[in-house]
């Protein structure tokens, strides 16, 4: 079955350290979402790309994170400075297109220190 | 104030009951989504659906559009569906493909 990677499955890291996660989406999607799933908040969408290009990312705290698609086989989620309230499970998700279904990542569990 | 609601919030059903999740949004959609999540942590899709019911094995999606209700049945409920369920929404027009989700279902299956 197709499936979407994420690395690394767990991170703990100290506060104030650079956090790199990655997202290998299924081949052939072109709709790539990153979302953060935390106790408080339930899952909250971080960003969404289409063909790559950023078309949402009004979730995610600016002057700490950063996403991108570098190419069509690779999302990245970048977040520094990294605050111990980042602690949480990112998801990655892609589908086809939009409302064809989507299927998710793993996650990976965050844990800052 | 979400954009989607479920209730119940948690859900304890002994094994072989049928279980009802429902589902509530205020937005307009495009299409609506079931989620399963298992302990460990994992989503899976279950339905995508914008109109009607679909059913898969033991489990039945149903959708009011007019209403802006969904409803999640499991029959004869078994100890293995213990999970949370969470709905989600698809928007349309400038949000097409964000999705909206529920605060989840945790549902408990006794043996």
């Amino acid at each position: 079955d197709a499936r979407v990677t994420q690395t690394p499955r767990h991170k703990v890291t100290e506060m104030g350290q650079e956090v790199t996660m990655r997202c290998q989406p299924i081949l052939g999607h072109n709709t790539v979402f990153w979302y953060r799933q935390t106790m408080m908040q339930g899952l909250e969408l971080l960003a969404y790309f289409r063909n790559r290009a950023p078309l949402d990312d009004s979730g995610m705290p600016k002057d700490r994170f950063s996403a991108e698609m570098p190419d069509a086989t690779l999302a990245t989620l970048k977040i520094q400075p990294s605050e111990p309230r980042d602690s949480a499970v990112y998801f990655c998700a892609s589908g086809l297109r939009e409302n064809y279904g989507y299927t998710f990542g793993s996650g990976t569990r965050l844990t800052v220190v | 104030k979400n954009e989607v609601e479920q209730s119940p919030q948690n859900l304890t059903a002994q094994e072989g009951e049928f279980i009802t999740i429902n589902c509530s949004y205020s937005v307009g959609i495009s299409a609506l989504h079931w989620l399963q999540q298992h302990p460990g942590g994992g989503i899976v899709s279950l339905f995508m659906l914008s109109s009607g019911k679909k059913k898969h094995g033991r489990l039945i999606a149903t959708i009011n559009i007019q209403e802006k209700h969904s409803s999640l049945h499991i029959t004869a409920s078994h100890p293995r569906d213990s999970a949370v369920y969470i709905c989600a929404v698809s928007g349309r027009g400038s949000t097409l493909g964000r999705l909206y989700f529920g605060r989840g279902t945790q549902l408990t299956v006794w043996p």
